[in-house]
Parts: C-alpha cells; structure tokens; sequence
C-alpha cells in the first residue's frame, strides 16, 4: 500500500533558524510528490517534484527528491513567524494520478 | 477569480441526522475531492471524482455520500451512520483526468468544520 511519513511531527525554532522538514514514501510506481503549507484553513501548494535531485526553490524555501532512497526535504532558511504552519507532503502514483495520498503533516512553530 | 468554494464554514449535526457540505468550483476541473482532517492526521480521503456522474471512495468513505451531477460541483452527505463526523472537512480540485493533466497540483478551499451538538 502506497504510505506517505513525515518526520517530525512538530518543531519549535526561534526566527532567523534554518529548518529541514523530512517526507519519506513507499509507491508502487512514483509519479510525484507535492509539498503544502496549511496555516489555518486552505493548504496551499508549494512545490511539486518529480525528477531527482533537482532542487526547486522558491525564495527561502526550497525541496528536493530522491527518487532512490525515497524521500523528500524541504528547507527554510532564515524562519520567520509567517512560516508558522502545518507542512505537508503528498503523493501520486502512475496507476491513479487524481488520488494523492497525504502525509500526517510536521506542525512547525517559530517563536519571534 | 477563480478558486473554490466550501460551505457552510461551520455546521452542527444533531443525533440521527443528515447534514450536507457544498463544494463549488469554478476552475473548470475535472477532479474533485473530499478529505476528513482530524488533529495529527493530516488529510484522509473519503471520496473522489474524475468526471461528472463517476466517483470512487477513498480510505474512509463508509458513512458518507457523494454526487457528482455538475463538473462544478461535488457535495458531501454525512449520513447518520457516520458515528464519529466531529473533523475538519476539506474540498479540493486538479485539472484533467489524467495524461498531461495527471501532474497538476490540487487546490483547496478553506474548509467546513463540522461539529455534533
């Protein structure tokens, strides 16, 4: 069964830390892997990687993938109160790519 | 603009009671989906649609109803067999059914949460 884990569950950094948030996955046959921010209500959609070791970057957030062992990171460097949110990461597979399987999420707090 | 819309953002269900959860979406796509959101377990899949008038559970669809008449609109039942429907319940949509459409992100809306009184 396709399984999405994300880890850690929740984080507590202070402004100005760097923080790397850990989604690793099991799939029958990969298609991607998505990252969201959920702050208080809509998820809204970060990045979606599908290649390898290609990083996408979008100012101080930025994710990449290891289609070999399995897992994603997304990284925040210089956190800021705003970056305060619920991180999640989710999949889809060759087989059925209009059913995305979603990770438990990783609660990250900064403190200013 | 365009995005979608869930309502109401707050719904009380009595004992025995059928309570329905509208979804609207005016991005012109094809899939529709339904999560539950309950605290440290991220999104469950309780139903979703691929084309109008065609809709396949998901990991917890026992309790819950679903039709899909309108490419806009997808509502949810929750039915009185659904004995545990305190959640957050989150809508969302992606373009085409599959192919060059298969990797486009979802979009949600900002939710119904629902409570038993």
């Amino acid at each position: 069964e396709d399984k999405v884990v994300q880890s850690p569950l929740s984080l507590v950094v202070h402004e100005g830390d760097t923080v790397t948030l850990n989604c690793s996955y099991e799939v029958t046959n990969f298609r991607s892997l998505l990252w969201y921010k959920q702050e208080k209500k809509a998820p809204t959609f970060l990045f979606m990687l599908t290649s390898s070791g290609i990083e996408k970057k979008s100012g101080r957030l930025s994710s990449i993938l290891d289609k070999k062992e399995l897992f994603s990171i997304l990284n925040i460097t210089a956190t800021q109160t705003g970056d305060s949110a619920v991180y999640l990461c989710a999949l889809t597979n060759l087989y059925n790519f209009n059913k995305f399987y979603f990770g438990s999420g990783t609660k990250l707090n900064v403190k200013p | 603009d365009g995005g979608i819309t869930q309502s109401p953002k707050y719904l009380f269900r009595k004992e025995g009671q059928n309570v329905t959860l509208s979804c609207e979406q005016n991005l012109n796509h094809d899939a529709m989906y339904w999560y539950r959101q309950d605290p440290g377990q991220g999104l469950r899949l309780i139903y979703y649609s691929q084309i109008v008038n065609d809709f396949q559970k998901g990991d917890i669809a026992e309790g819950y109803s679903v039709s899909r008449e309108k490419k806009e609109s997808f509502p949810l039942t929750v039915t009185s067999a659904q004995k545990n429907p305190t959640a957050f319940y989150l809508c969302a949509s992606s373009g085409g059914q599959g192919g060059m459409f298969g990797n486009q992100p979802q979009h949600f809306g900002d939710g119904t949460r629902l409570s038993i009184l």
